[in-house]
């Protein structure tokens, strides 16, 4: 079952950096947070993932609080092609799959 | 990143008939692959693990002799929905763990069913 909060939709003006926040209040010590985005139709793309660092990499930064109850992805140029639902997931970092939430329909306005 | 295949992209087909989807890791061998589904505007549920060799594992609530799955080979998994009704026409991806760390997985582009 999903362990994952997220507002279900958000607007970033193009340009801008969109900052989507993600609760996982229940998060174990194990358990990492991954982030995925979704384009419409198609299937989930890998962003990042961390477990208590902040993270970065070519597409985005993740923001982890200290007590990792929440997270944030931050796109730092948020684009037209950056519209697409954004999925923030906690799991174990073996052996597990991965369950959806409901996501945050992101939508980067001209 | 790997490549993961479905085929077909698409299908339409009448109801009481079955459907064969195919996912296929194009990079690497694997084990385990997942399938899910999608309604419009839902959030991806997964159905089942897919293990070569031995029987899948499916998740609570999800029909075993309904969607048969078949992990032919280290790079194929099939999920066949028998006698197809139009509730589940839906969106089916399918996705593939690149190894032991299980660290990321790669997803298909996915299969939308259409039963009439």
């Amino acid at each position: 079952d999903a362990k994952t909060t997220q507002p279900p939709s958000m607007d970033c003006a193009e340009g801008r950096a969109a900052n989507l926040p993600c609760n996982h209040s229940t998060i174990s010590g194990n358990e990492y947070v991954y982030w995925y985005r979704q384009i419409h139709s198609q299937g989930p793309q890998y962003i990042i993932h961390g477990l208590k660092n902040n993270e970065t990499n070519e597409m985005a930064s993740l923001i982890i609080t200290e007590d990792r109850k929440s997270s944030t992805l931050i796109l730092p140029h948020a684009t037209l092609r950056d519209t697409a639902v954004y999925y923030c997931i906690v799991r174990p970092n073996t052996g597990n799959q991965f369950y959806f939430g409901t996501g945050t329909s992101l939508t980067v306005i001209p | 990143g790997a490549v993961v295949s479905q085929h077909p992209s698409w299908v339409i087909c009448k109801s009481g008939t079955s459907v064969k989807i195919e996912c296929r890791s194009l990079d690497f061998q694997a084990t385990t692959m997942f399938w899910y589904r999608q309604f419009p505007k839902q959030s991806l549920m997964l159905m089942a693990t897919s293990n070569e060799g031995s029987k899948a594992t499916y998740e609570q609530g999800v029909e075993k002799d309904k969607f048969l799955i078949n992990h032919a080979s280290l790079t194929l998994s099939t999920l066949t929905v028998t006698s197809a009704h139009p509730e589940d026409s839906s969106f089916y991806i399918c996705s593939v763990p690149p190894g032991l760390a299980y660290n990321e997985q790669f997803f298909g582009p996915g299969t939308r069913l259409t039963v009439l």
